[in-house]
């Protein structure tokens, strides 16, 4: 149980194009969605909190006009990098926490952005 | 400010070679300590979740073990299978469900 899916893999986009990354909890509802980015060698680095049926909550210094969440169901939350640049390459994951313990994250295998 | 500090940041076993990874945390409050393991872009995988002074979990040949200032991933007898990177991370009362992660310990283990 608790299997996240994320999706896709892996992309690679050009400067200026957005991208959309698809993150669903496929064996229990998510009452809570994270994203988050990691950069080689480095921690996971929170983005943003999302619920279901309400805005996300971002963190200090994340752009939410540049990635935009969307936490329609609560089986997916979407991200989408808008007007993506170079920098914005990195690998981006997202969790899953279930309801019934709020405790435990479940991640996604993530998904490797390039942007040229 | 709430930090996770793991080391080392590198560890090379032989298949056999039991050791320790360690965890230091600094947090207003300890909701719960958390160890992942994640392999070569993918995602973290759960392994334990710790949440008072003096507790422990196992799991196969891991073992997590937890203070009031760090916490040891133990690992008896490794196999090459084990080789992964090895993720801290600590949720404070304050912080509500989110994580704060260390930046991990990449564990090779060779046969």
């Amino acid at each position: 149980g608790a299997v996240v899916s994320q999706h896709p893999s892996w992309v690679i986009c050009k400067s200026g194009t957005s991208v959309k990354i698809e993150c669903r909890s496929l064996d229990f509802q998510a009452t809570t969605m994270f994203w988050y980015r990691q950069f080689p060698k480095q921690s996971l680095m929170l983005m943003a909190t999302s619920n279901e049926g309400s805005k996300a909550t971002y963190e200090q210094g994340v752009e939410k006009d540049k990635f935009l969440i969307n936490h329609a169901s609560l089986t997916l939350s979407t991200l989408t990098v808008t007007s993506a640049h170079p920098e914005d390459s990195s690998f981006y994951i997202c969790s899953a926490t279930p309801g019934r313990n709020q405790n435990i994250q479940y991640f996604g295998a993530g998904t490797r952005l390039s942007v040229l | 400010e709430d930090q996770v500090t793991q080391s080392p940041e590198a560890l090379r076993l032989q298949e056999g070679e039991s050791s320790s990874l360690n965890c230091s945390y600094t947090v207003s409050g300890l909701r719960g300590l958390f160890w992942y393991r994640q392999d070569p872009g993918k995602g973290p995988e759960f392994l334990f979740t710790l949440y008072s002074a003096g507790e422990e979990k196992e799991k196969e040949r891991l073992k997590a073990t937890l203070t009031k200032k760090e916490s040891f991933l133990h690992i008896t007898a490794p196999k090459p299978e084990d080789s992964a990177t090895y993720l801290c991370a600590v949720q404070a009362n304050q912080a509500g469900t989110a994580l704060i992660f260390g930046k991990g310990t990449t564990l090779s283990v060779s046969s």
